[in-house]
């Protein structure tokens, strides 16, 4: 299909990790994103990776890449109340012009 | 701050009215989007600028949404007679360039009664 695809919502408890899965739609893809948007703010810069590469890990981030499959995956070490948030994984097509965006997973921290 | 700065951050006007929302990017930044966010739902592309070439329109959904960029810095997103199903939240974002990460102001959430 056309669309980038997130599962809608992920309940995590606080310590544990969550795994945030993203599918995507172009092979030719050459950088994938993570973002966060907090209530009423836009989204932030998580990180990103390119894709010539299978893992980047950023502390308490990790992100995981299978071209073959065209899936990608951001890991939460720890995950925190303060993690709670919604998250959109993107890629870019089109000659680099056009970023498409997931339609984001909520992420719930319980306590 | 350094950052992608929107105005206003709200806006609320009747059906019919026309509306302005402002976009101030990251300064050195060529490239800018716009983006619109309706309630619960992700991102849906509108309008990309890049340096002095033509601008991406393919994202806009009808004639009555208009962008400028003057000077290649300040962009202008202009919505004529507005309709109730425009109300979402518009955010703008610039980047160094085509391929590099974007960065995002804060969103125009615009409320059409």
């Amino acid at each position: 299909g056309e669309d980038v695809e997130q599962s809608l919502f992920l309940s995590v408890r606080e310590g544990d990790s969550s795994v945030i899965n993203c599918t995507y739609t172009d092979s030719s893809s050459t950088y994938l994103y993570w973002y966060k948007q907090e209530p009423g703010a836009g989204l932030q810069l998580l990180t990103y990776i390119f894709s010539n590469m299978d893992m980047k890990q950023d502390q308490r981030l990790t992100v995981l890449l299978n071209k073959k499959d065209k899936h990608l995956s951001l890991r939460i070490a720890d995950t925190q109340t303060g993690d709670s948030a919604i998250y959109f994984c993107a890629e870019i097509r089109d000659n680099f012009n056009k970023f498409y965006f997931g339609s984001g997973t909520k992420l719930n921290v319980k306590p | 701050g350094a950052g992608v700065s929107q105005s206003p951050s709200n806006k609320v006007t009747e059906k019919g009215k026309d509306v302005e929302l402002r976009c101030d990017p990251i300064s050195g930044h060529t490239a800018l989007y716009w983006y619109r966010q309706s309630l619960g739902q992700g991102l849906e592309f509108l309008i990309y600028f890049q340096g002095n070439s033509a601008p991406d329109k393919s994202g806009l959904p009808s004639d009555r949404f208009s962008a400028e960029r003057t000077g290649g810095s300040v962009s202008t997103l202009t919505i004529q007679r507005t309709q109730q199903e425009d109300s979402a939240v518009y955010l703008c974002a610039s980047s160094q360039g085509p391929n590099q990460p974007q960065h995002f102001g804060d969103g125009t959430r615009l409320s059409i009664l």
